[in-house]
């Protein structure tokens, strides 16, 4: 069955140091689309970075990277240079094509604490 | 502004009392779709829509029921909602589903209490 699994339920960073959440996803779907989301206490859920099955390059925005093995199956985020802001919920996420029946599958999440 | 508006954002009900739970996007998305969120569990796919009148079975679709009548509103439906369908509930639109790079557009949630 289609599952993500993220193994950190938490995880402690410095502010300024760079963090690594992961990801790891199950899928015989050929075509799938990878996506992180933060959620900070406030409880809105924010798109991060998205990363497609057929992309050789590895996604960045900003700050954030993401890690894509793909014959790993791992899709990891990194945060670079911490930020107090950044203390909150991430969830990784995939998006199945056609041969999925193009369902969204979310992962457990890991609560990161950015520590002054 | 481009948005996902879910309403009520709370909602304390009794079991076997139907409900609804509206979600509404203003940006001509193709894609919707309802979870829930529970502790532990991360969000879970309760239905979701490619378009208009086409729907599918998420993960957990039990007790659960939708409709997509016209591209801009999906609601979620409660027909008699038992104390496990407790939950927050998110509805989220994305401009195409598939693998496609079109991220998710989500509502500010609703805190449902069954008792």
């Amino acid at each position: 069955a289609q599952k993500i699994t993220q193994t950190q339920p938490g995880m402690f960073v410095q502010e300024k140091e760079a963090v690594t959440l992961d990801c790891t996803y199950d899928t015989s779907d050929q075509s799938y689309g990878l996506f992180w989301y933060k959620q900070p206490s406030s409880g809105e859920m924010i798109f991060l970075i998205y990363q497609g099955s057929y992309d050789e390059q590895n996604a960045t925005e900003g700050r954030y990277s993401l890690n894509f093995q793909k014959a790993r199956k791992s899709a990891n985020l990194v945060i670079s240079a911490s930020q107090l802001g950044d203390s909150a919920m991430y969830f990784c996420a995939m998006r199945e094509g056609k041969t999925g029946g193009f369902k969204t599958i979310f992962g457990a999440g890991t609560r990161l604490f950015v520590k002054a | 502004e481009a948005q996902v508006t879910q309403n009520p954002r709370y909602l304390i009900t009794v079991t076997g009392k139907k409900l609804t739970v509206t979600c509404s996007q203003n940006m001509n998305h193709e894609y919707m779709s309802w979870y829930r969120q529970d502790p532990g569990l991360g969000l879970r796919q309760i239905y979701y829509s490619m378009n208009v009148e086409v729907t599918d079975k998420g993960d957990v679709p039990e007790g659960y029921k939708v409709s997509r009548k016209e591209k801009r509103n999906f609601p979620l439906i409660l027909e008699s909602p038992s104390p496990n369908q407790t939950s927050l509930y998110f509805c989220a639109s994305s401009l195409a589903g598939g693998y496609t790079n079109t991220e998710a557009f989500f509502g500010q949630g609703t805190r449902l209490t069954v008792v």
